[in-house]
């Protein structure tokens, strides 16, 4: 099946420090991508939905200055959290679709920690 | 608005037990039903999709069914394995290109 990559697997960073995260579609292009939030034993939570070439729709209550979503090519998106909190921490999950929108694939999942 | 269910929870069998992991919709009205198996700490690994004009689909020990008008999929896993242990998830599709909505979930344990 189709391999959707996150980097970096884990990340611990500072308050107040901003951490960019990547996703890419390894072996398809990704005309649309997802961000996931999850909370431990709970189910994904959409952030964003991002087109490539076009600006991110966010979701209602996701800050869209927080949380920078860029997808600026076929095969990358990245998400930047900035000025990181400790409520920030979380496990982030990227998904992308391909260009016939049936089946939505996803990445391994970042783990971020905020200090 | 689309709501998904996942029953049960939890689940704990012994190795070898055929089950049946249950999902229900409150919108008929899907494109397709997607279920997912998530790892502790991991990503979501697609198993099965099921278009709305299909009835099931099969990959393996896993059967998924799909009754639209009743707003219900069950994934049928046969001769479980420690190795199915894992969150399994439902999620379904509105229209072609819309967002995915996720059930809660079902936490398979099975023991040796």
């Amino acid at each position: 099946g189709a391999v959707v990559s996150q980097h970096p697997s884990w990340v611990i960073c500072k308050s107040g420090t901003s951490v960019k995260i990547e996703c890419r579609s390894l072996d398809f292009q990704a005309t649309t991508m997802f961000w996931y939030r999850q909370f431990p034993k709970q189910s994904l939570m959409l952030m964003a939905t991002s087109n490539e070439g076009s600006k991110a729709t966010y979701e209602q209550g996701v800050e869209k200055d927080k949380f920078l979503i860029n997808h600026a090519s076929l095969t990358l998106s990245t998400l930047t959290v900035t000025s990181a909190h400790p409520e920030d921490s979380s496990f982030y999950i990227c998904s992308a679709r391909d260009r016939r929108q049936e089946t939505q694939y996803f990445g391994p999942g970042t783990r971020l920690l905020v200090l | 608005k689309q709501e998904v269910t996942q029953i049960p929870a939890a689940l704990s069998v012994p190795e070898g037990e055929n089950l049946v992991l249950n999902c229900s919709f409150t919108d008929s009205a899907i494109y397709n039903l997607q279920w997912f198996r998530q790892d502790p700490g991991k990503g979501l690994t697609s198993l099965l999709l099921i278009q709305s004009s299909q009835r099931e689909q099969t990959s393996g020990r896993l059967n998924a069914s799909l009754d639209k008008s009743s707003g219900r999929s069950t994934l049928y896993i046969a001769a479980s394995q420690p190795g199915d242990s894992a969150t399994y998830l439902c999620a379904v599709r509105r229209a072609s290109g819309s967002r995915l909505t996720f059930g809660e979930g079902t936490q398979l344990t099975v023991n040796p």
